[in-house]
């Protein structure tokens, strides 16, 4: 079974600066889809950056990019020039690509906090 | 366009009381997905709809959680005799088929007292 490990329960960053959130993974597959998602406190799940991984070029959605390691199962996010907005829990979840079940599993999260 | 609802935004019951849980996902989309958020934890599957196909059950904990998507729309998860560890904000996705992006409801928090 595939499992993904957030090992920062919490991480703080000043606004404007640079923070990377770590993930690892576990399976067997080689072909599968990687996710951020951000959970503010209104609870609603927000895609923030997806990488497939077939692509070796690490994906990048405006201030959020990922670090995408296959070969180390690592896939960290960095945020560039960080706002309040920011705030919330950060969830790593990986799917496979094809075949059986598309579950996401998920990373027990990691809580960023902004400070001003 | 509507995003996934859920309803109710917040439930309270009392241990041994049934409860029921609904899901209306994004119009046309065939995929739904139930997911539990305990405190605490991340976000565990529960079960998968997709289409006409057999529900993938495999994620329910006990044989007091079922679920049903009827006319391949809303769907309703029902929790017999709850228990306090049923306790848990519970998240309903849909996608609008496979391989795809999930798009997540503001969930149900269930307090069992």
């Amino acid at each position: 079974a595939q499992t993904v490990t957030q090992s920062q329960p919490e991480m703080s960053v000043q606004e404007a600066e640079t923070v990377t959130l770590s993930c690892t993974y576990d399976t067997s597959e080689s072909d599968y889809y990687l996710f951020w998602y951000k959970q503010p406190p209104s609870r609603q799940m927000i895609l923030v950056i997806r990488q497939e991984a077939y692509k070796q070029q690490n994906a990048t959605e405006n201030r959020f990019s990922v670090n995408f390691q296959k070969a180390a199962k690592s896939f960290s996010l960095k945020i560039s020039d960080s706002q309040l907005g920011d705030a919330a829990m950060y969830f790593c979840a990986y799917r496979n690509s094809q075949g059986g079940s598309e579950k996401l599993v998920f990373g027990k999260g990691t809580k960023l906090t902004v400070n001003p | 366009g509507a995003g996934v609802s859920q309803s109710p935004s917040n439930k309270v019951t009392e241990k041994g009381k049934d409860v029921e849980l609904r899901c209306d996902p994004i119009s046309g989309h065939t995929a739904l997905y139930w997911y539990r958020q305990s405190l605490g934890q991340g976000l565990e599957f529960l079960i998968y709809f997709q289409g006409n196909s057999a529900p993938d059950k495999s994620g329910l904990p006990s044989d007091r959680f079922s679920a049903e998507r009827t006319g391949g729309s809303v769907s309703t998860l029902t929790i017999q005799r709850t228990q306090q560890e049923d306790s848990a904000v519970y998240l309903c996705a849909s996608s609008p088929y496979l391989n795809n992006e999930q798009f997540f409801g503001p969930g149900t928090r269930l307090t069992v007292l």
